[in-house]
């Protein structure tokens, strides 16, 4: 499978825990974008990251929420001390190189995270 | 507010009809793409169109880019159950030097045999 792989598909969490949620990008790309679909909304960009790189997290809440994308393996969105309002699908989608926008960005199937 | 605003947010038509779907806004992207989502599953590409008053076809599906770069339309021509699915457009903003893609509020189309 060459496609975007996120993992785990599901996990639930209680509140106050840490939810760590991974995705590796498809082959031959290098820029990964984060997105959060929250219940009956539509998809809000979170963070977008190259290599070692954090480029626009401008849509991150500033408070609980991080991101990374090491040299080796796969990104991954951190969320410390989740509250019920975390509760979502989040998506990650990766593209060959930025192009200015213009190169289309290619989305897994989602780890949809619950609180408890 | 939304940026990209979709209409219209349902539809239900009979296998065989045609529809058009659309997609506006007041601001000026440097692309745009059109994706199908079902539930449980990521958004799948369908195309991407960067020049004003562009035309991409995939089969029945007839995509078309404003002159201005501001909205979008998807056109589908004799309607299958398989069309069935959320229909989304996304943009990335022109000239603010990000990638990150805005997207519209969806289409939930249902088409009935």
């Amino acid at each position: 499978n060459a496609g975007v792989m996120q993992n785990p598909r599901h996990l639930v969490r209680r509140r106050g825990q840490e939810a760590r949620l991974r995705c590796s990008p498809m082959k031959g790309h290098s820029h990964v974008y984060w997105y959060r679909q929250l219940p009956e909304e539509g998809l809000k960009f979170m963070v977008y990251l190259q290599k070692e790189n954090i480029i626009d997290e401008s849509g991150m809440p500033k408070e609980r929420f991080s991101a990374e994308f090491p040299k080796e393996g796969p990104s991954i969105l951190r969320i410390q001390q989740v509250v019920r309002g975390d509760s979502a699908a989040y998506f990650c989608a990766s593209s060959p190189i930025s192009g200015w926008g213009n190169q289309p960005q290619h989305f897994g199937d989602g780890t949809r995270l619950s609180i408890l | 507010t939304q940026l990209l605003e979709q209409s219209p947010q349902f539809l239900s038509i009979q296998e065989g009809e045609n529809l058009t779907v659309y997609c506006n806004s007041s601001s000026v992207f440097s692309s745009l793409q059109w994706y199908r989502q079902e539930p449980g599953e990521g958004p799948v590409l369908l195309v991407t169109v960067v020049t004003g008053g562009e035309v991409k076809k995939l089969k029945r599906l007839t995509f078309q880019f404003g002159d201005a770069r501001k909205d979008s339309s998807l056109h589908i021509t004799a309607a299958q159950p398989g069309d069935t699915g959320l229909y989304l457009c996304a943009g990335v903003k022109e000239r603010t030097g990000a990638n990150n893609l805005f997207f519209g509020t969806g289409t939930r189309l249902t088409v009935i045999p």
